[in-house]
C-alpha cells in the first residue's frame, strides 16, 4: 500500500463550479497535511496545511482532514482557469523524531472556461 | 525572502558517470529532501536528512547517496548514472516541528542520461 493515495485524475471541472480532490495516506502516525499547486514546469508551491480534525478554510480553498478514515482532501470553491495545476497531496509522517514529508501521485486539474 | 538554490537547471551526463546535484538553502533549516518527478507518478522521495550528517532513506534509494556535511548544503549522488535516472529532481527544505511547516523548493534540475 502507498503512503499516499490521490486519484491521478484528470479531473476536469466548469468554470465558477467546486473542485474536489481527495488523499488518503497509510500511516495513523501522520501529524500534518498539505496542499501543493504545481504549474506546468514549475516547483511546487504551498496552498494550505492542516494538522487538526475538520475543515480549515482559507479564500476560496478549504481543507478537510478525517484521521479516524485517514482522509484528506481540497474543495476549490468558484474555480477559475488560473486553478488549472496538478494539485499534490503531502503528509508528514515523523520516523523517531525526524521529518520524512511523503507527496502522492497529484491530481491533474482543468477548469473549463 | 526564503531561499532553496540547486546548482543546475538543466543537465546532461553520459550513462557511468558519477554526478552529483547540489542543494543549498539559507533558512537555517534542520531537514532537507530530495525528489525525483515522473510523469504520472508524483514526487517520489529518494533520501532525507534531519540533522548534518545524518541521513535516511526513502521510497527510492537504490542507485542513488547523499552527503549532508554542512546543515545548509545537502548533496545527492548517482554513483554510476542510469538511462533510468533521467528525471526532474527537486530538493526541498524543512524546518524542525512536526506541526505547521512548509517545505520549500529549488527550481528543479532536469537530468538527462544519455
Amino acid at each position: 500500500q502507498k503512503e499516499v493515495e490521490q486519484n491521478s485524475g484528470p479531473l476536469s471541472v466548469p468554470e465558477g463550479a467546486i473542485a474536489s480532490l481527495n488523499c488518503t495516506y497509510s500511516d495513523r502516525g501522520s501529524q500534518s497535511f498539505f496542499w501543493y499547486r504545481q504549474y506546468s514546469g514549475k516547483s511546487p508551491e504551498l496552498i494550505m496545511f492542516i494538522y487538526s480534525n475538520g475543515d480549515k478554510e482559507d479564500g476560496r480553498f478549504t481543507a478537510q482532514l478525517n484521521k479516524a478514515s485517514q482522509y484528506v482532501s481540497l474543495l476549490i470553491r468558484d474555480s477559475q482557469p488560473s486553478d488549472s495545476a496538478t494539485y499534490l497531496c503531502a503528509v508528514n509522517i515523523p520516523p523517531y523524531g525526524a521529518q520524512k514529508l511523503v507527496f502522492g501521485q497529484g491530481t491533474r486539474l482543468t477548469i473549463n472556461p | 525572502d526564503v531561499k532553496v538554490t540547486q546548482s543546475s537547471r538543466y543537465l546532461v551526463k553520459r550513462t557511468g558517470e558519477k554526478v552529483f546535484l547540489e542543494c543549498v538553502q539559507d533558512m537555517d533549516h534542520e531537514n532537507m529532501f530530495w525528489y525525483r518527478q515522473d510523469p504520472g507518478l508524483g514526487l517520489r522521495l529518494i533520501y532525507f536528512s534531519y540533522d548534518v550528517k545524518m541521513k535516511e532513506k526513502g521510497d527510492i534509494p537504490e542507485g542513488y547517496s547523499v552527503s549532508r556535511e554542512k546543515k545548509e548544503r545537502f548533496s545527492l549522488i548517482l554513483e554510476s548514472a542510469s538511462t533510468n535516472q533521467t528525471s526532474m529532481y527537486l530538493c526541498a527544505s524543512m524546518s524542525e516541528g512536526s506541526m505547521n511547516t512548509e517545505a520549500f523548493f529549488g527550481q528543479g534540475t532536469r537530468l538527462t542520461v544519455v
